[in-house]
Protein backbone atom coordinates (compact mmCIF):
# COMPACT_ATOMS: atom_id res chain seq x y z
CA UNK A 1 0.00 0.00 0.00
CA UNK A 2 0.95 3.57 -0.76
CA UNK A 3 -0.24 6.93 1.13
CA UNK A 4 1.84 10.46 1.41
CA UNK A 5 1.53 13.03 4.18
CA UNK A 6 1.58 16.67 3.50
CA UNK A 7 2.45 18.76 6.98
CA UNK A 8 0.79 21.60 7.04
CA UNK A 9 -2.97 21.76 6.34
CA UNK A 10 -2.85 25.79 5.89
CA UNK A 11 0.73 27.82 4.61
CA UNK A 12 0.78 31.55 4.61
CA UNK A 13 3.76 33.00 2.69
CA UNK A 14 4.00 36.86 1.49
CA UNK A 15 3.82 37.47 -2.12
CA UNK A 16 7.37 37.28 -3.57
CA UNK A 17 8.48 34.79 -0.93
CA UNK A 18 9.53 31.35 -1.38
CA UNK A 19 6.56 28.96 -1.31
CA UNK A 20 7.51 25.13 0.11
CA UNK A 21 4.81 22.88 0.73
CA UNK A 22 5.99 19.37 2.29
CA UNK A 23 5.33 15.81 0.91
CA UNK A 24 6.48 12.11 2.51
CA UNK A 25 5.50 9.53 1.13
CA UNK A 26 5.43 6.18 1.98
CA UNK A 27 5.14 3.26 -0.70
CA UNK A 28 6.12 -0.57 -1.05
CA UNK A 29 7.61 -0.20 -4.73
CA UNK A 30 9.48 2.99 -6.24
CA UNK A 31 6.56 5.43 -6.72
CA UNK A 32 5.54 7.74 -9.02
CA UNK A 33 4.37 11.00 -7.22
CA UNK A 34 2.64 13.98 -8.49
CA UNK A 35 1.48 17.51 -7.01
CA UNK A 36 -2.08 18.53 -7.73
CA UNK A 37 -3.46 22.37 -7.92
CA UNK A 38 -7.20 22.71 -7.04
CA UNK A 39 -8.55 26.09 -7.53
CA UNK A 40 -11.97 27.26 -5.60
CA UNK A 41 -14.63 25.66 -6.92
CA UNK A 42 -12.55 23.88 -10.00
CA UNK A 43 -11.18 20.58 -10.90
CA UNK A 44 -7.66 19.12 -10.31
CA UNK A 45 -4.52 20.42 -12.44
CA UNK A 46 -1.70 18.57 -12.80
CA UNK A 47 1.20 20.81 -11.79
CA UNK A 48 3.95 18.38 -12.16
CA UNK A 49 5.51 14.91 -11.69
CA UNK A 50 7.75 12.51 -10.83
CA UNK A 51 7.94 8.68 -12.58
CA UNK A 52 11.23 7.48 -11.91
CA UNK A 53 13.21 9.91 -14.46
CA UNK A 54 14.88 12.82 -12.87
CA UNK A 55 14.64 13.67 -9.89
CA UNK A 56 14.74 17.15 -10.11
CA UNK A 57 10.85 18.21 -11.87
CA UNK A 58 9.67 21.12 -13.15
CA UNK A 59 6.06 21.66 -13.66
CA UNK A 60 4.09 24.86 -14.93
CA UNK A 61 4.18 28.30 -13.21
CA UNK A 62 7.32 28.08 -11.85
CA UNK A 63 6.91 25.04 -9.30
CA UNK A 64 9.74 22.22 -9.14
CA UNK A 65 9.37 19.32 -6.91
CA UNK A 66 12.56 17.40 -6.00
CA UNK A 67 12.56 13.36 -5.25
CA UNK A 68 14.69 12.56 -2.58
CA UNK A 69 14.54 8.91 -1.98
CA UNK A 70 16.68 8.78 1.39
CA UNK A 71 14.33 11.15 3.12
CA UNK A 72 10.76 9.83 1.51
CA UNK A 73 9.57 13.11 0.63
CA UNK A 74 9.01 15.04 -2.80
CA UNK A 75 8.47 18.75 -1.43
CA UNK A 76 7.07 21.44 -3.91
CA UNK A 77 8.83 24.74 -4.35
CA UNK A 78 8.33 28.03 -6.29
CA UNK A 79 10.83 30.63 -5.58
CA UNK A 80 8.82 33.72 -5.67
CA UNK A 81 5.02 33.38 -4.71
CA UNK A 82 2.27 35.46 -6.78
CA UNK A 83 -1.15 35.94 -5.91
CA UNK A 84 -2.85 33.81 -8.33
CA UNK A 85 -0.71 30.54 -6.75
CA UNK A 86 -3.59 30.80 -3.69
CA UNK A 87 -4.99 27.27 -3.65
CA UNK A 88 -5.33 23.95 -2.66
CA UNK A 89 -2.12 21.98 -3.35
CA UNK A 90 -2.46 18.00 -3.33
CA UNK A 91 0.13 15.73 -3.51
CA UNK A 92 -0.28 12.13 -4.99
CA UNK A 93 1.34 8.72 -5.28
CA UNK A 94 0.56 5.73 -7.13
CA UNK A 95 2.57 2.32 -8.03
CA UNK A 96 3.35 3.60 -12.00
CA UNK A 97 2.75 2.26 -15.38
CA UNK A 98 -0.05 -0.27 -15.72
CA UNK A 99 -1.77 0.88 -11.93
CA UNK A 100 -2.25 4.52 -11.90
CA UNK A 101 -4.79 5.03 -9.33
CA UNK A 102 -3.80 7.50 -7.23
CA UNK A 103 -3.97 8.16 -3.52
CA UNK A 104 -3.77 11.88 -2.55
CA UNK A 105 -2.82 13.54 0.77
CA UNK A 106 -4.94 15.91 2.82
CA UNK A 107 -3.89 19.20 0.95
CA UNK A 108 -2.18 22.21 1.69
CA UNK A 109 -4.01 25.50 1.38
CA UNK A 110 -1.65 28.56 0.79
CA UNK A 111 -2.60 31.77 1.41
CA UNK A 112 -0.28 34.54 -0.49
CA UNK A 113 -0.33 37.33 1.86
CA UNK A 114 0.08 40.79 -0.33
CA UNK B 1 -6.27 17.42 -27.34
CA UNK B 2 -8.87 15.72 -26.12
CA UNK B 3 -10.07 15.56 -22.74
CA UNK B 4 -12.04 13.04 -19.93
CA UNK B 5 -15.62 14.64 -20.62
CA UNK B 6 -18.07 14.85 -17.43
CA UNK B 7 -21.98 15.15 -17.17
CA UNK B 8 -23.81 16.98 -15.84
CA UNK B 9 -21.47 19.46 -14.98
CA UNK B 10 -23.98 20.64 -11.92
CA UNK B 11 -26.51 18.33 -10.26
CA UNK B 12 -29.01 18.83 -7.34
CA UNK B 13 -31.24 16.39 -6.12
CA UNK B 14 -33.39 15.50 -3.02
CA UNK B 15 -32.88 13.26 -0.33
CA UNK B 16 -33.70 9.23 -1.05
CA UNK B 17 -33.28 10.23 -4.66
CA UNK B 18 -30.98 8.31 -7.30
CA UNK B 19 -28.40 10.31 -9.69
CA UNK B 20 -26.40 8.93 -12.53
CA UNK B 21 -23.06 10.82 -13.47
CA UNK B 22 -21.42 10.27 -16.52
CA UNK B 23 -17.90 10.12 -17.90
CA UNK B 24 -16.60 9.55 -21.16
CA UNK B 25 -12.78 9.03 -21.28
CA UNK B 26 -9.67 10.36 -23.27
CA UNK B 27 -10.24 8.06 -26.77
CA UNK B 28 -7.70 4.89 -26.71
CA UNK B 29 -7.58 5.25 -23.01
CA UNK B 30 -8.44 1.70 -21.45
CA UNK B 31 -8.80 2.46 -17.74
CA UNK B 32 -11.22 4.59 -16.02
CA UNK B 33 -11.68 6.07 -12.29
CA UNK B 34 -13.96 7.69 -10.40
CA UNK B 35 -13.07 9.81 -7.39
CA UNK B 36 -15.29 11.35 -4.72
CA UNK B 37 -14.58 15.10 -3.04
CA UNK B 38 -16.20 16.45 -0.20
CA UNK B 39 -16.17 19.76 1.09
CA UNK B 40 -12.62 20.58 2.62
CA UNK B 41 -12.02 17.22 1.91
CA UNK B 42 -8.82 15.25 -0.66
CA UNK B 43 -10.39 12.84 -3.13
CA UNK B 44 -10.90 9.94 -2.07
CA UNK B 45 -10.89 6.90 -4.60
CA UNK B 46 -14.31 4.84 -5.23
CA UNK B 47 -13.83 2.43 -8.02
CA UNK B 48 -11.98 1.78 -11.62
CA UNK B 49 -12.79 -0.28 -14.40
CA UNK B 50 -10.26 -1.98 -16.96
CA UNK B 51 -11.51 -2.84 -20.36
CA UNK B 52 -15.49 -2.72 -19.11
CA UNK B 53 -14.35 -5.24 -16.20
CA UNK B 54 -14.18 -3.63 -12.23
CA UNK B 55 -10.63 -3.86 -11.49
CA UNK B 56 -10.19 -2.31 -8.17
CA UNK B 57 -12.73 -1.11 -5.56
CA UNK B 58 -12.29 1.39 -2.79
CA UNK B 59 -14.60 3.61 -0.43
CA UNK B 60 -18.06 3.18 -2.52
CA UNK B 61 -21.17 2.83 -0.32
CA UNK B 62 -23.25 0.14 -1.03
CA UNK B 63 -25.82 2.65 -2.49
CA UNK B 64 -23.69 3.38 -5.21
CA UNK B 65 -23.03 1.17 -8.27
CA UNK B 66 -20.87 1.85 -11.65
CA UNK B 67 -19.80 0.54 -15.08
CA UNK B 68 -18.36 0.77 -18.28
CA UNK B 69 -19.69 -0.19 -21.49
CA UNK B 70 -18.44 -1.12 -24.82
CA UNK B 71 -17.73 2.77 -25.80
CA UNK B 72 -15.40 2.75 -22.53
CA UNK B 73 -17.39 5.35 -21.11
CA UNK B 74 -18.60 4.86 -17.42
CA UNK B 75 -21.67 6.01 -15.61
CA UNK B 76 -22.07 5.99 -11.76
CA UNK B 77 -25.05 5.58 -10.32
CA UNK B 78 -25.95 6.61 -6.79
CA UNK B 79 -29.39 5.60 -5.19
CA UNK B 80 -31.20 6.89 -2.06
CA UNK B 81 -29.16 10.27 -1.83
CA UNK B 82 -27.84 11.15 1.73
CA UNK B 83 -26.94 14.56 2.74
CA UNK B 84 -23.13 13.76 2.93
CA UNK B 85 -22.88 12.64 -0.89
CA UNK B 86 -23.08 15.97 -1.71
CA UNK B 87 -20.01 16.50 -3.01
CA UNK B 88 -17.62 16.74 -6.44
CA UNK B 89 -17.05 13.79 -8.45
CA UNK B 90 -14.56 13.47 -10.57
CA UNK B 91 -13.45 10.88 -13.27
CA UNK B 92 -10.53 10.23 -14.50
CA UNK B 93 -8.94 8.27 -17.21
CA UNK B 94 -5.80 6.25 -17.95
CA UNK B 95 -3.48 3.78 -20.55
CA UNK B 96 -0.32 2.38 -19.33
CA UNK B 97 2.09 4.48 -21.09
CA UNK B 98 2.55 7.73 -19.53
CA UNK B 99 1.58 6.60 -16.20
CA UNK B 100 -0.45 9.04 -14.77
CA UNK B 101 -4.33 9.79 -14.53
CA UNK B 102 -6.23 12.46 -16.61
CA UNK B 103 -9.23 14.25 -15.17
CA UNK B 104 -12.35 15.71 -16.19
CA UNK B 105 -13.68 18.69 -14.45
CA UNK B 106 -16.12 17.48 -11.93
CA UNK B 107 -19.43 17.11 -11.41
CA UNK B 108 -21.21 18.69 -8.05
CA UNK B 109 -23.75 16.70 -6.81
CA UNK B 110 -25.81 18.92 -3.91
CA UNK B 111 -28.31 16.89 -2.10
CA UNK B 112 -30.89 18.89 -0.71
Amino acid sequence: AQSVTQLGSHVSVSEGALVLLRCNYSSSVPPYLFWYVQYPNQGLQLLLKYTSAATLVKGINGFEAEFKKSETSFHLTKPSAHMSDAAEYFCAVSLGRGNEKLTFGTGTRLTIIP
Amino acid sequence: AAGVIQSPRHLIKEKRETATLKCYPIPRHDTVYWYQQGPGQDPQFLISFYEKMQSDKGSIPDRFSAQQFSDYHSELNMSSLELGDSALYFCASSWAGPGELFFGEGSRLTVL
